[in-house]
């Protein structure tokens, strides 16, 4: 059974699209959910991370925990080109420091 | 800002070789971990080190790796006997701590090829 799913894309949307990525999880036993984006040949950059279900701003990006549907958000407004990398929701299970990553689903906003 | 650096950024090498990755992590941080991405697939926990003992490590990190921290900056990935599969990309990370939340900065990655 896979932890964490997440669709691959790759996903292409116009610049100023609304921009939704989404991860599954399948053990409960988790404390913290993250996104982290990858520029090519770049390492993963921590974009965010939540704690409890429920919604977590910052700027043009809100993360979204359903922990009753295991179901993992991430959403861009007015995304811009720059926006485009692979983004990678992971998550830490209790007790542990290791990250458990997703596919990664690779986005490119277009001009 | 600081940031975590490794060398080299792309290593070639031959089935049956030695080789040494290397990492700085960040000077403060207490926590290391190294990963790894094969072309196309998910980043993979290996180990995590703390306190110059690992803390933990996957079923990927078999005898044929090892982790070092040689002097107070440096910490090393070996992998003793290469094979064609441990061609993937090899992140290095570090934390301040383990309590609650601590955020895992990444370094550029190394590249290895195995031929």
């Amino acid at each position: 059974q896979k932890e964490v799913e997440q669709d691959p894309g790759p996903l292409s949307v116009p610049e100023g699209a609304i921009v939704s990525l989404n991860c599954t999880y399948s053990n409960s036993a988790f404390q913290y959910f993250m996104w982290y984006r990858q520029y090519s040949r770049k390492g993963p950059e921590l974009l965010m991370y939540t704690y409890s279900s429920g919604n977590k701003e910052d700027g043009r990006f809100t993360a979204q925990v359903d922990k009753s549907s295991k179901y993992i958000s991430l959403f861009i407004r007015d995304s811009q080109p720059s926006d485009s990398a692979t983004y990678l929701c992971a998550r830490t299970p209790q007790g542990a420091q290791k990250l458990v990553f997703g596919q990664g689903t690779r986005l490119t906003i277009n001009p | 800002e600081p940031e975590v650096t490794q060398t080299p950024s792309h290593q070639v090498t031959q089935m049956g070789q030695e080789v040494i990755l290397r990492c700085v992590p960040i000077s403060n941080h207490l926590y290391f971990y190294w990963y790894r991405q094969i072309l196309g697939q998910k980043v993979e926990f290996l180990v995590s080190f703390y306190n110059n003992e690992i803390s933990e490590k996957s079923e990927i990190f078999d005898d044929q790796f090892s982790v070092e921290r040689p002097d107070g900056s440096n910490f090393t990935l070996k992998i003793r006997s290469t094979k064609l599969e441990d061609s993937a990309m090899y992140f290095c990370a570090s934390s301040e701590g383990a309590e609650g939340f601590s955020e895992q900065y990444f370094g550029p990655g190394t590249r290895l090829t195995v031929t």
